[in-house]
């Protein structure tokens, strides 16, 4: 079956610096892609996502990247800021629901 | 706009109780999702919904029934709980097979 995994459960950076978030898959016939943020004691919050015939997109602030050659997928947040301190998830479609990884704690120090 | 809603927020109950887990959203969403976050597993799905009336089982059923009879409405109920089932729950929604999916705030639910 499918599976998510991400590369690192944790990442620290200094407020102002970008954040790359990485996350791999197995399974080649994903065709959707998704980043969910998710604060302490809430739900996940969408962030932004792609579809299989992209490898890149914008959102503000935010930028998704997919490697479909490698099965890889990125969240890069540019200025990072103390309130992007969060878990945050990379999901694929795995039939009709959601496949999730497990997460990386971004810490952001001021 | 209320968007997607779970209540209770927390519930504290014992093994082997009957609980029941609720979900409504007001934004007639075709899809509704149950599911579990714990420790070290992630988000697991529990159960899905295409359509009132139809469901179907997730990755990790055992242990837990589901209802569609209204689309704004998914429960969940632990017919007996286990201490296995101490998690927090989230319920989300929708609009098609292939949209982003919208979370609620989660229950909390602890099983002594």
């Amino acid at each position: 079956g499918e599976s998510v995994g991400l590369h690192l459960p944790t990442l620290s950076v200094q407020e102002g610096d970008n954040s790359i978030i990485n996350c791999a898959y197995s399974n080649s016939a994903s065709d959707y892609f998704i980043w969910y943020k998710q604060e302490s004691g809430k739900g996940p919050q969408f962030i932004i996502d792609i579809r299989s015939n992209m490898d890149k997109r914008q959102g503000q602030r935010v930028t998704v990247l997919l490697n479909k050659t490698v099965k890889h997928l990125s969240l890069q947040i540019a200025a990072t800021q103390p309130g992007d301190s969060a878990v945050y998830f990379c999901a694929l479609k795995g039939g009709t629901a959601l496949i999730f990884g497990k997460g990386t704690t971004l810490s952001v120090s001021s | 706009d209320a968007g997607i809603t779970q209540s209770p927020r927390y519930k504290i109950t014992e093994t082997g109780r009957q609980v029941t887990l609720m979900c409504h959203q007001t934004w007639s969403h075709s899809y509704m999702f149950w599911y579990r976050q714990d420790l070290g597993h992630g988000l697991r799905l529990i159960y899905y919904s295409a359509a009132a009336d139809i469901t179907d089982k997730g990755e990790v059923p055992d242990g837990y029934v589901v209802s569609r009879s209204k689309t704004e409405n998914f429960p969940l109920t632990l017919e007996s709980a286990t201490r296995s089932q101490t998690s927090v729950y989230f319920c989300a929604s929708s609009r098609d097979r292939d949209e982003k999916l919208f979370f609620g705030s989660g229950t909390q639910l602890s099983v002594l």
